[in-house]
């Protein structure tokens, strides 16, 4: 079975940095996904990892410890529209890829 | 990366009908994917459309109830049959690329 944890809610204060973790234990595993979708629109993709240690792009880094079944993403210097929803997924590749999404965490900024 | 286009973006359906969204993307892909996005919470996988052959379901989806297209690499449609209010949802396709998942835009449906 498939099994993808996340906080459903976390509040931080523009210009602050904010650590939203994601735990999964799943069939196969071929890579994590985060994603950020705002209310009404499409997931965007942030991120992806592998391998172990820390992915960096900008403000945003995501980290993957495949031992633990453990992931995060980190987001600095937070901004009013980084306001989204946060989606963790993990890839599995048992028989075939695809895509199974965690519980996803609801981030609010505020000034 | 690859662009999808879903349509229709929203509709009202009255209970009992079906309704059919269709899944472009502008490049090939192997792999398709429906999704089903209930207010407030995250995406749930319904099933792998295959091209070629009968679409993979997830545990608590069945065929009758969402029957599945995949007639070539860049296109998909969806059909969710026999509709009540619980099938008020968000749906969304999506596409594999190499490295990531692309998705659709969705399409909003209420039932009444």
């Amino acid at each position: 079975g498939q099994n993808i944890d996340q906080p459903t809610e976390m509040t931080a204060t523009e210009g602050a940095i904010v650590q939203i973790n994601c735990t999964y234990q799943t069939s196969g595993f071929n890579g994590l996904f985060w994603y950020q979708q705002h209310a009404g629109e499409a997931p965007t993709f942030l991120s992806y990892n592998v391998l172990d240690g820390l992915e960096e792009k900008g403000r945003f880094s995501s980290f993957l410890s495949r031992s633990k079944g453990y992931s995060y993403l980190l987001l600095k210097e937070l901004q009013m529209k980084d306001s989204a929803s946060y989606l963790c997924a993990v890839r599995t590749n048992t028989g075939f890829q695809k895509l199974v999404f965690g519980t996803g965490t609801r981030l609010l900024v505020s000034p | 990366s690859a662009v999808i286009s879903q349509k229709p973006s929203r509709d009202i359906c009255q209970r009992g009908t079906s309704l059919t969204i269709q899944c472009q993307v502008d490049s090939q892909v192997t792999m398709m994917f429906w999704y089903r996005q209930q207010p407030g919470q995250s995406l749930t996988l319904i099933a792998t459309a295959n091209q070629g052959s009968e679409a993979t379901y997830e545990s608590g989806f069945v065929i009758d109830k969402f029957p599945i297209s995949r007639p070539n690499l860049t296109f998909s449609t969806l059909t969710v049959s026999n509709l009540s209010p619980e099938d008020s949802s968000i749906y969304l396709c999506s596409a594999f690329d190499t490295l990531e998942a692309f998705f659709g835009q969705g399409t909003r449906l209420t039932v009444v």
